[in-house]
C-alpha cells in the first residue's frame, strides 16, 4: 500500500537556523502531498500542499516542492522561530485507492526551536 | 465560527468499560474520519464515513465502533475489546471531492486504567 517516510526526530535548532525535514513516499497513482503541523495539545492544521509534480507549496515561510523523480516532498524554512516548535507530519492522499479516499501520514517529526 | 468540536478534552475510564467520544462539525462536510495517535507512531485511521448512514473500517478498526446517523456527527465508541485504548483520538472532516482539505478537531485524550 501507499506509505510515507519522514526523518525521525526530534530535531532541535536555534532560532534563525535553516530547517529541512525530509519526506519520501511510495504510491500507486498520482497522489497529492501535504505537510500538517500539530502544536502541543492540539489537532493538526494543514500547513501546505502540492497536487502535482513540480508544484511548490508554501505558507508562513515554509516551502516544499513535489519531486516525482525522487518521490520526495521535503519541508524547508530559511529562518525558524521559537513559535515553529511543533510536530510536523508529511502525508499523501491518493484518490485511486480502490475508490477509498483517505490520507496516509508519516510518523511525525518533532521540532524544538530554542531562543 | 465553523469547525470541529471534540468533547471532552480529557477522558478517564476503568478497564472493561465502553466509552464514546464525541465529534461534531458545522462545516457541512460530507466525509468524517477518526484517527488514533500514539507517541512515535503518527496517525492511524480507525474508521471513516463518506456519507450519512455509511462508514468503512480503516487500518485499526478492531475494538472500535462508529455510527453516522447525522451529517454533522460521527461518534466513536471504544469498546472493552480494544486491548490498548489509552491514546489521543483525533476527528477530522472534509468535503467530498476536496481530498486535500481535511480539517481536524482538537482531540480527546483517553486514559484507561
Amino acid at each position: 500500500g501507499d506509505s510515507v517516510t519522514q526523518m525521525e526526530g526530534p530535531v532541535t535548532l536555534s532560532e534563525e537556523a535553516f530547517l529541512t525535514i525530509n519526506c519520501t513516499y511510495t504510491a500507486t497513482g498520482y497522489p497529492s502531498l501535504f505537510w500538517y503541523v500539530q502544536y502541543p495539545g492540539e489537532g493538526l492544521q494543514l500547513l501546505l500542499k502540492a497536487t502535482k509534480a513540480d508544484d511548490k507549496g508554501s505558507n508562513k515561510g515554509f516551502e516544499a516542492t513535489y519531486r516525482k523523480e525522487t518521490t520526495s516532498f521535503h519541508l524547508e524554512k530559511g529562518s525558524v522561530q521559537v513559535s515553529d516548535s511543533a510536530v510536523y507530519f508529511c502525508a499523501l492522499s491518493d484518490q485511486y485507492q480502490g475508490g477509498s479516499e483517505k490520507l496516509v501520514f508519516g510518523k511525525g517529526t518533532k521540532l524544538t526551536v530554542n531562543p | 465560527d465553523g469547525g470541529i468540536t471534540q468533547s471532552p478534552k480529557y477522558l478517564f475510564r476503568k478497564e472493561g468499560q465502553n466509552v464514546t467520544l464525541s465529534c461534531e462539525q458545522n462545516l457541512n462536510h460530507d466525509a468524517m474520519y477518526w484517527y488514533r495517535q500514539d507517541p512515535g507512531q503518527g496517525l492511524r485511521l480507525i474508521y471513516y464515513s463518506q456519507i450519512v448512514n455509511d462508514f468503512q473500517k480503516g487500518d485499526i478498526a478492531e475494538g472500535y465502533s462508529v455510527s453516522r446517523e447525522k451529517k454533522e456527527s460521527f461518534p466513536l465508541t471504544v469498546t472493552s475489546a480494544q486491548k490498548n485504548p489509552t491514546a489521543f483520538y483525533l476527528c477530522a472532516s472534509r468535503n467530498r471531492g476536496r481530498l486535500d482539505e481535511q480539517y481536524f478537531g482538537p482531540g480527546t485524550r483517553l486514559t484507561v486504567t
